[in-house]
């Protein structure tokens, strides 16, 4: 099955700093990469998600990149603040025979801090 | 709010005893999905459902086990309750949407607490 390693576990970066966190997958048949953040006592939130027909997609301060040969997709923050403090999860999906949506494998977790 | 409802929020339990988690999907949502979260170990999937259907299974224990039903809700039921299995559970529900996976949306999660 599909496992996920994400890195580093543990990123600490001044306000306005990038944040990069970093993550492989095993199973080249997944075709669905999405980032949640988990602020601390709340539940997991999509933050962005990217598909294997697409190499980078952006939303304001954040950016996924996706290099399928290498089987590696990678969150970048910019213009970092307070409030992006949290644990941000990697994940893969590759769907299931038969036409339905897959489940989803997380990594372990990054727990980003930012520093005022 | 994400739309997704478990209940109970805290559940404090004995070692040996069995327990009941219980998930109400988002309206229109088919796909359940459950997964555990313990310190440092992230979100383990166990199991997803759709539409009544076992779809796929993960790192489940023979003691666990689950169920959706007719009204789309799932069940978790956890049994002869060890020490380790102190975490938090996870529903999450999702459209399906042709063969692509889609976005999970997690309800807030039950604790629970073997003593």
């Amino acid at each position: 099955g599909e496992n996920v390693e994400q890195h580093p576990s543990t990123l600490s970066v001044q306000e306005g700093d990038s944040a990069v966190i970093k993550c492989t997958y095993s199973d080249s048949a997944s075709n669905y990469f999405p980032w949640y953040k988990q602020e601390l006592g709340k539940r997991p939130q999509l933050i962005i998600d990217i598909r294997s027909n697409v190499g980078e997609k952006k939303d304001q301060r954040i950016a996924v990149t996706l290099n399928k040969t290498a089987k590696h997709f990678s969150l970048h923050i910019t213009e970092t603040q307070p409030e992006d403090s949290a644990v941000y999860f990697c994940a893969a999906s590759s769907g299931l025979k038969g036409g339905s949506q897959g489940n989803l494998i997380f990594g372990k977790g990054t727990k980003l801090s930012v520093k005022p | 709010d994400s739309g997704v409802t478990q209940t109970p929020k805290h559940l404090i339990t004995a070692t040996g005893q069995r327990v009941t988690l219980r998930c109400s999907p988002r309206s229109g949502d088919l796909s359940v999905y459950w997964y555990q979260q313990s310190l440092d170990q992230g979100l383990q999937f166990l199991i997803q459902y759709y539409n009544g259907e076992e779809r796929a299974k993960g790192n489940i224990l023979e003691r666990f086990s689950a169920q959706q039903f007719p009204d789309l809700h799932s069940e978790l039921n956890l049994s002869s309750l060890e020490l380790g299995d102190s975490a938090l559970y996870f529903c999450a529900s999702s459209v399906l949407s042709g063969r692509a996976a889609g976005e999970l949306f997690f309800g807030e999660g039950s604790r629970l607490t073997v003593l």
